[in-house]
C-alpha cells in the first residue's frame, strides 16, 4: 500500500493564481481531511469529508474548496492564492465508524509559497 | 468550536528523565484525544490515543491520562531517549472535527 500520497511536494504561486493540491489514499478510508501547518500554530483543519459526495468545513475553510467524487481522492483547490496561504498542507485519512474516528494517516505534505 | 490549549510550548529534559505535556479542551462533547509526534520535516504520526470512556492508557514508555471533569489530558513519557526529541501535538475531536494544540517541542539531552 502507498498509504496517503500528495502532489506536488513543493509549489510556488503568484498572488491571484489558482491551483489544486492532490491527495489520494489506497486504504479504503471513509474519512479524509486537509490541514495547514504554520509555525507556532499546530495543524488547523481546513475541510474534511466522511465519504464520497460529502464534505464539510473545518476551522479555516475560507479561500479553499474541496470535492470528494471518489473514496480515494480528495483534492484541495485554492481559488485565488494569497500570501497568507503560504503554509505546509497535509492531507490525512482514517477509518471512520460513523461519528467515531480512528487513527489518522498523514500524507508527506505540500509546501506552498505564495509570492 | 473546540479550542485546545497545549503546555508547555518547549520542554527540555535529560535522557532518562520523564516528560509531561498537558492539554486542555473546551468542548465537553469531544470524545477522542490522540497524540501525534512530528519529527523535523516529516509528517505527524500517531503515538497514542484515548477515548472519553477511558481514564488512562499506556503503551510501553508512553501513557496518556484523561480527566473529563476538568477537561484536560496529558502525555507522559518515561525514561526519555534522544530519539524522543520531536514536536508533539495533542488533539481533540468532536463529530469528525479535529482540533490540534499548538505543539510542544521536546528536546532530550544525552
Amino acid at each position: 500500500n502507498a498509504g496517503v500520497t500528495q502532489t506536488p511536494k513543493f509549489q510556488v504561486l503568484k498572488t491571484g493564481q489558482s491551483m489544486t493540491l492532490q491527495c489520494a489514499q489506497d486504504m479504503n478510508h471513509e474519512y479524509m481531511s486537509w490541514y495547514r501547518q504554520d509555525p507556532g500554530m499546530g495543524l488547523r483543519l481546513i475541510h474534511y469529508s466522511v465519504g464520497a459526495g460529502i464534505t464539510d468545513q473545518g476551522e479555516v475553510p475560507n479561500g479553499y474548496n474541496v470535492s470528494r467524487s471518489t473514496t480515494e481522492d480528495f483534492p484541495l483547490r485554492l481559488l485565488s492564492a494569497a500570501p497568507s496561504q503560504t503554509s505546509v498542507y497535509f492531507c490525512a485519512s482514517s477509518y471512520s465508524g460513523g461519528r467515531i474516528l480512528y487513527e489518522q494517516y498523514f500524507g508527506p505534505g505540500t509546501r506552498l509559497t505564495v509570492t | 468550536g473546540e479550542n485546545v490549549e497545549q503546555h508547555p510550548s518547549t520542554l527540555s529534559v535529560q535522557e532518562g528523565d520523564s516528560a509531561v505535556i498537558k492539554c486542555t479542551y473546551s468542548d465537553s462533547a469531544s470524545n477522542y484525544f490522540p497524540w501525534y509526534k512530528q519529527e523535523l520535516g516529516k509528517r505527524p504520526q500517531l503515538i497514542i490515543d484515548i477515548r472519553s470512556n477511558v481514564g488512562e492508557k499506556k503503551d510501553q514508555r508512553i501513557a496518556v491520562t484523561l480527566n473529563k471533569t476538568a477537561k484536560h489530558f496529558s502525555l507522559h513519557i518515561t525514561e526519555t531517549q534522544p530519539e524522543d526529541s520531536a514536536v508533539y501535538f495533542c488533539a481533540a475531536i468532536r463529530n469528525n472535527d479535529m482540533r490540534f494544540g499548538a505543539g510542544t517541542r521536546l528536546t532530550v539531552k544525552p
